[in-house]
């Protein structure tokens, strides 16, 4: 299986600061011949199940702040936001989907400062 | 919009059999995959498998043995049924809709609100 490996695994940023969390897998996740990274960013605020921000590595999905960014390739990535507004605490988990079974980053637990 | 809502037992005896069922609504179950994913308390996520429209189905390795998932298309709702279930089947367990890739793997776009599940006598 590969192993997503997500860092740091809790974080406090102050409101209107950038937030940058890290992912990395333990292969690379870049498909050559489509030179697409099969990598998604999820977001779970308390009490709710987790909502998808950005597939394709770096592509936001509808209605998803346009402060959220995705980067990176292959093996390394990481999800920028921006300027951190109240609502975006909560816990961040990174997936691969290159590879069965997809898996999950361990979680970076987002908090204001 | 699509909305899911899981249902079943919240309490599972040790040796027993899990089952859950997903409903849809907003959206026909037709023409897409559809997942269950646990999460056990202060832990991370896990794909558990999907099955597809047609009746496909793909299981993760690890839980192969144990489970099966099936669909209703006249309910519009899949199910989850794990077998000889022990206190590590301990889990929040979510419905989702799967997009899967030309390889078969899923992500995941929309999840239900999730349901916990205690394994305990």
């Amino acid at each position: 299986d590969i192993v997503m490996t997500q860092s740091p695994d809790s974080l406090a940023v102050s409101l209107g600061e950038r937030a940058t969390i890290n992912c990395k897998s333990s292969r690379s996740v870049l498909y050559s011949s489509n030179e697409k990274n099969y990598l998604a960013w999820y977001q779970q605020k308390p009490g709710q199940p987790p909502k998808l921000l950005i597939d394709w590595s770096s592509t936001r999905e509808s209605g998803v702040p346009d402060r959220f960014t995705g980067s990176g390739s292959g093996t390394d990535f990481t999800l920028t936001i921006s300027t951190l507004q109240a609502e975006d605490v909560a816990v961040y988990f990174c997936q691969q989907y290159y590879s069965t079974p997809p898996t999950f980053g361990q979680g970076t637990k987002l908090e204001i400062k | 919009q699509v909305q899911l809502q899981e249902s079943g037992p919240g309490l599972v005896k040790p040796s027993e059999t899990l089952s859950l069922t997903c409903s849809v609504s907003g959206g026909s179950i037709s023409n897409y995959y559809w997942s269950w994913i646990r999460q056990p308390p202060g832990k991370g996520l896990e794909w558990i498998g999907y099955v597809h429209y047609n009746g496909n189905t793909n299981y993760n390795p690890s839980l192969k043995s144990r489970v099966t998932i099936s669909l209703d298309t006249s309910k519009n709702q899949f199910s989850l049924k794990l077998s000889s279930v022990t206190a590590a089947d301990t889990a929040m367990y979510y419905c989702a809709r799967s997009q899967v890739v030309p390889a078969g793997i899923p992500y995941f776009d929309y999840w239900g609100q999730g349901t916990l599940v205690t394994v305990s006598s």
